[in-house]
């Protein structure tokens, strides 16, 4: 099936202790996004790319890291560094072809707890 | 900057009542998109609709419609004879158009609104 699929979708870090989102796409799209979202609140975007070895920050990157070595995966790190990493992450795909106007889709998202 | 303000946090209807979503946004730009999202409890967000800023005409898709005014940056989403399955937490977004040369990418969402259908 064609779709964004990420992992694990429950996460449990310690203190202190980076890990590594997974987000693959078979959907042949140039363009990947990593969300965050807090309880009640809207998403935010930690980073993005459009192209292969290519990335740029977005509104929350501090304490985040990612690569974007193939076309379909764009990993994220959640770093020692993030003061607050327990979330909801969502990544997302698109096309970026302008008369699509930027259509963006998601995959299921991933839970990540700090114990 | 860009800014979406979904003013309602949540909203709780019986089923089979009519529920409108209130999406007000801001851009600079004069090219732009807008959409909605739903996000049921599995957190997965499901695309619902896109609109470009040129095209104003009111979408009917079922029972779901959207009515985009420009003159009034609003963009709002009734569910007609609503259902518990209808029951989620609705985003409205804005997005930019890639052109624009800002080089600015991905979307600006709003808080979301909390929607409850009570059978």
């Amino acid at each position: 099936d064609g779709g964004i699929t990420q992992s694990p979708k429950y996460l449990f870090r310690k203190e202190g202790q980076n890990v590594t989102l997974s987000c693959e796409q078979n959907l042949n799209h140039d363009a990947m996004y990593w969300y965050r979202q807090d309880p009640g609140q809207g998403l935010r975007l930690i980073y993005y790319s459009q192209i292969v070895n290519d990335f740029q920050k977005g509104d929350i990157a501090e304490g985040y890291s990612v690569s974007r070595e193939k076309k379909e995966s764009f990993p994220l790190t959640v770093t020692s560094a993030q003061k607050n990493p327990t979330a909801f992450y969502l990544c997302a795909s698109s096309t970026r072809q302008i008369a699509t106007g930027n259509t963006i889709y998601f995959g299921e998202g991933s839970w990540l707890t700090v114990v | 900057a860009q800014k979406v303000t979904q003013a309602q946090t949540e909203i709780s209807v019986v089923e089979k009542e009519d529920v409108t979503l209130d999406c007000v946004y801001e851009t600079r730009d004069t090219t732009y998109y807008l959409f909605w999202y739903k996000q049921p409890p599995s957190g997965e967000l499901v695309f619902l609709i896109r609109r470009n800023s040129f095209d104003e005409q009111n979408e009917i898709s079922g029972r779901y419609s959207w009515n985009f005014q420009k003159s009034t940056s609003s963009f709002n989403f009734t569910i007609t004879a609503s259902q518990v399955v209808d029951s989620a937490v609705y985003f409205c977004a804005l997005s930019e158009d890639p052109s624009n040369g800002r080089g600015a990418d991905g979307l600006t969402f709003g808080k979301g609104t909390h929607l409850i259908i009570q059978p």
